[in-house]
C-alpha cells in the first residue's frame, strides 16, 4: 500500500517570496510521483512529475521538484510566488504498473501581496 | 483537441434517491479513473476502468459502482445517497497502456445531497 503525507495544509506567503511545499510518500514498490494544482471550483492539472532519470523536475511556470529517495519526499519549490499561484497543491504518488492515484491531504498555498 | 468533459457540474439530490454522472475522455484515450474529492477525506480513487473492463476498485460500499462504454466513455452511479456522499467527483482519462500514462482530469461535477 502507498500514502502520501503534506506537511502542511496551509502555507501563507508573501508575494515575490520564496517557497517549498512538503511532500513525503511511503510505499513498498517503484512509484512514480507527481504535484498537481487545483484552482477554485476547478478539476486537477499537472504540474510536473517524476518517472525516472534526472531527480530534479521543472514546471514552465517556474515551479521544481527533487525526488529524495532516501528521504522519500518530493517537494514543491519556487524561488519567487505569484499572486497567480494561490491555489491548492496536491502531490500524488502511483505505483508503476497502473494508473490509480494516491493524494497527500493537500496543501493550500495562499500569496499575499 | 477536447479535454475531459464531466456532465452534469452541479448535482443536487435527496437522501436515498440514486444519481448517475457521466464522464466523455479524451479521444483515444481508453483508462477512466474516477475519484471522491472532501474537504474531510481530501481525494480518494473510487474505480478505474480500460477498455470496458473495471482494472482497480478502491475501498468505497458497494453503492457506488462505475461501468464503462464501448466508446470509452464512462459512467458512475450511487445508490441510495446519504448525506456524506457530498462531494467534488472528479474523472480522470489517459491512454492506459501500460507502465505510466498521464492523467487528464474533469472539472468535476459536486454532488449536494440533502
Amino acid at each position: 500500500a502507498q500514502s502520501v503525507t503534506q506537511l502542511d495544509s496551509q502555507v501563507p506567503v508573501f508575494e515575490e517570496a520564496p517557497v517549498e511545499l512538503r511532500c513525503n510518500y511511503s510505499s513498498s514498490v517503484s512509484v512514480y510521483l507527481f504535484w498537481y494544482v487545483q484552482y477554485p471550483n476547478q478539476g486537477l492539472q499537472l504540474l510536473l512529475k517524476y518517472l525516472s532519470g534526472s531527480t530534479l523536475v521543472e514546471s514552465i511556470n517556474g515551479f521544481e521538484a527533487e525526488f529524495n529517495k532516501s528521504q522519500t519526499s518530493f517537494h514543491l519549490r519556487k524561488p519567487s510566488v505569484h499572486i497567480s499561484d494561490t491555489a491548492e497543491y496536491f502531490c500524488a504518488v502511483s505505483e508503476r504498473a497502473g494508473n490509480m492515484l494516491t493524494f497527500g491531504g493537500g496543501t493550500r498555498l495562499m500569496v499575499k501581496p | 483537441k477536447a479535454g475531459v468533459t464531466q456532465t452534469p457540474r452541479y448535482l443536487i439530490k435527496t437522501r436515498g434517491q440514486q444519481v448517475t454522472l457521466s464522464c466523455s475522455p479524451i479521444s483515444g484515450h481508453r483508462s477512466v479513473s474516477w475519484y471522491q474529492q472532501t474537504p474531510g477525506q481530501g481525494l480518494q480513487f473510487l474505480f478505474e476502468y480500460f477498455s470496458e473492463t473495471q482494472r482497480n476498485k478502491g475501498n468505497f460500499p458497494g453503492r457506488f459502482s462505475g461501468r464503462q462504454f464501448s466508446n470509452s466513455r464512462s459512467e458512475m452511479n450511487v445508490s441510495t445517497l446519504e448525506l456524506g456522499d457530498s462531494a467534488l467527483y472528479l474523472c480522470a482519462s489517459s491512454l492506459g497502456l501500460g507502465g505510466y500514462t498521464e492523467a487528464f482530469f474533469g472539472q468535476g461535477t459536486r454532488l449536494t445531497v440533502v
